[in-house]
């Protein structure tokens, strides 16, 4: 089987930096994609990862490591509008290149 | 503007009946993926498919049924076998390769069961 895992909930300060971190266990790994949805919204994609390192895309980055089947999102300079769920999810042979997606992580961003 | 649009917003079934939930895009995108969400939790992947014409069972596939006989539409049924049906329901379509891009999400239907 496969599983995804991250944390449920993470709190931090308006224009601090937080990191959200998925772990996965899969087989046929093809990449890594995160997903922001806010509530009652749709998902929106932010980013994916097929090799290892880090990729920078304004004031989001994520980095992924196969070896350790370990990523992790980057919030840089939160803002209030960064309140939302995010969701890692697992591109794989095994269900046909549709993505798997972990139960997601609800950031909450304090004044 | 290219998009995914899903219809009805909200959606109330009886026990016992059928709904089916439309899912339109307008994107040109071969591949197409249908989602339940619960409260707090993921997303589900139900149904996908890759090309017209043909689709494959997700994860949670029993109780469901789809077709894809346009590229631009995707309908999934809630047959009455579905035992927990009331849930939010996502979805997608994407590029196949084109991971970069990612999905596009349509904005859901809320399906309940009274």
């Amino acid at each position: 089987g496969q599983s995804l895992e991250q944390p449920s909930e993470v709190t931090a300060v308006e224009g601090a930096i937080v990191q959200i971190n998925c772990t996965y266990q899969t087989s046929g790994f093809y990449g890594l994609s995160w997903y922001q949805q806010h509530d009652g919204g749709a998902p929106t994609f932010l980013s994916y990862n097929a090799l290892d390192g880090l990729e920078e895309t304004g004031r989001f980055s994520s980095f992924l490591s196969r070896s350790d089947s370990y990523g992790y999102l980057l919030l840089q300079e939160l803002q209030m509008k960064d309140s939302a769920s995010y969701f890692c999810a697992v591109l794989n042979s095994n269900s046909g290149y549709a993505l798997n997606f972990g139960k997601g992580t609800s950031l909450l961003v304090t004044p | 503007d290219g998009g995914i649009t899903q219809s009805p917003k909200y959606l109330f079934r009886k026990e016992g009946q059928n709904v089916t939930l439309s899912c339109e895009q307008n994107l040109n995108h071969d591949a197409m993926y249908w989602y339940r969400q619960d409260p707090g939790q993921g997303l589900r992947l139900i149904y996908y498919s890759q090309i017209v014409n043909d689709f494959q069972k997700g994860d949670i596939a029993e109780g469901y049924s789809v077709s894809r006989e346009k590229k631009e539409s995707f309908p999934l049924t809630v047959t009455s076998a579905q035992k927990n049906p009331t849930a939010f329901y996502l979805c997608a379509s994407s590029i196949p390769g084109q991971e970069r891009i990612g999905y596009t999400f349509g904005s859901g239907t809320r399906l309940t069961v009274v």
